[in-house]
């Protein structure tokens, strides 16, 4: 079964740390670009970062220079590192899986909420 | 950024009637390879998005054949032939062909 699994998400004080994990199973997750997306409660969805299978990393202009996005395809898994954070990173955060450039978002987990607050 | 607008924000629509929700560009999803990036997601009230539509009118595996997908450069639709109950949540539109990757606002598709 194809799977995509976050956590990492919780409670965190404004200009504080947290990082995110998506584990990933049921496909060839070396093959698949990877992304994370955002909702805010009541809100759309975001892009918020996204890698490519040659390592390659993009960003959100709103979190350029606080998230670091990174994989390991030895252990299937992708990571979100999100520094400085602030109340509107407040959002539930969606790995996932493109088999395209980024285009396509094909596979999506079931999200892990992130609130900054004091 | 590439502004992708959809209308209606909320469609009330009676089980079995058709639905229909349009999604506007700012600029044409022709990618310079020739493919129009242009998907389509459903987010059922309490769950994760999934996707429904890829690349303006193939449906994804197990997506049934009452959801449709056309358009072209600018415009493009989703069209549900016969609304079931099932269908109740969110739909939006997302445009893969420039950078960044945007959503359309969503629209709120409801039983009557």
């Amino acid at each position: 079964e194809v799977q995509l699994l976050e956590s990492g998400g919780g409670l965190i004080q404004p200009g504080g740390s947290l990082r995110l994990s998506c584990a990933a199973s049921g496909f060839t997750f070396s093959n698949f670009a990877m992304a994370w997306v955002r909702q805010a409660p009541g809100k759309g969805l975001e892009w918020v970062s996204g890698i490519s299978t040659d390592m390659k990393s993009y960003y959100a202009d709103s979190v350029k220079g606080r998230f670091t996005i990174t994989r390991d395809n030895s252990k299937n898994t992708l990571d979100l590192q999100m520094n400085s954070l602030r109340a509107e990173d407040t959002a539930v955060y969606y790995c996932v899986a493109d088999y395209g450039n980024l285009d396509a978002f094909d596979i999506w987990g079931q999200g892990t909420m992130v609130t900054v607050s004091s | 950024d590439v502004v992708v607008t959809q209308s209606p924000l909320s469609l009330p629509v009676t089980l079995g009637q058709p639905a229909s929700i349009s999604c506007r560009s700012s600029q044409s999803l022709v990618h310079r390879d020739g493919h129009t990036y242009l998907n389509w997601f459903q987010q059922r009230p309490g769950q994760s998005p999934r996707r429904l539509i890829y690349e303006v009118s193939n449906r994804d595996s197990g997506v049934p054949e009452r959801f449709s997908g056309s358009g072209s450069g600018t415009d493009f639709t989703l069209k549900i032939s016969r609304v079931e109950a099932e269908d109740v949540g969110i739909y939006y539109c997302m445009q893969g062909t420039k950078w960044p990757p945007t959503f359309g606002q969503g629209t709120n598709l409801e039983i009557k």
